[in-house]
């Protein structure tokens, strides 16, 4: 099993402010297989990027991905009052199919 | 656009089978090309891939829930089920259905509470 592991836990910034959340695997994955999500209180995950660098549909170019091998990384560049938030990291693998990270939260400072 | 809507009781018995159904619009399940999942999430906690069906009655679950699991396909109804049985208070969770492409899953049900409880 692929174990992916988030960091920071959490992460306290102001409005504007630059995010840089970490997702590291346990074996490489393959760049095409790792996205990434978020999660407001009493919502359902939403697709943020996949294929590690690939935004989804309506997702603004603020959001970004990057990384390869065991090492992924999810860049907010402003921060804005909507983006404070649970993020996760996800990866398509061998058994079992799909693992998640267990979130970073995002709050403001 | 393809919406996704569980449906199912909020509270189950001890040892009793929880059961769920995914009811898909927008778009149909039977279009193929897609992994109609179910995952969930224990309260405040991160989220667990559950098992996955694909239009024709194909399955495959996740190891660790793989004895008390089972998911079915309605293609009819273009809907698909989750029966999980033996519950304890550890299955206790938001159950969201999902649409895998199959690398990620997109999109999302809002998901249901189970609360296993007598």
């Amino acid at each position: 099993e692929i174990v992916l592991t988030q960091s920071p836990g959490t992460l306290s910034l102001s409005p504007g402010e630059r995010a840089t959340l970490s997702c590291r695997a346990s074996q490489s994955v393959s760049s095409s297989y790792l996205a990434w999500y978020q999660q407001k209180p009493g919502q359902a995950p939403r697709l943020l990027i996949y294929g590690a660098s690939s935004r989804a549909t309506g997702i603004p170019d603020r959001f970004s991905g990057s990384g390869s091998g065991t090492d992924f990384t999810l860049t907010i560049s402003r921060l804005e009052p909507e983006d404070f938030a649970v993020y996760y990291c996800q990866q398509y693998g061998s058994s079992p199919r799909w693992t998640f990270g267990q979130g970073t939260k995002v709050e403001i400072k | 656009q393809v919406q996704l809507q569980e449906s199912g009781p909020g509270l189950v018995k001890p040892s009793q089978t929880l059961s769920l159904t995914c009811t898909v619009s927008g778009g149909s399940i039977s279009s193929g090309g897609y992994y109609w999942s179910w995952i969930r999430q224990h309260p405040g906690k991160g989220l667990e891939w559950i098992g996955y069906i694909y239009y024709s009655g194909s399955t495959y679950y996740n190891p660790s829930l793989k004895s008390r699991v089972t998911i079915s396909v309605d293609t009819s109804k273009n809907q698909f089920s989750l029966k999980l049985s033996s519950v304890t208070a550890a299955d206790t969770a938001v159950y969201y259905c999902a649409r895998a492409n199959p690398f990620w899953f997109d999109p999302w049900g809002q998901g249901t509470l189970v609360t296993v409880s007598s």
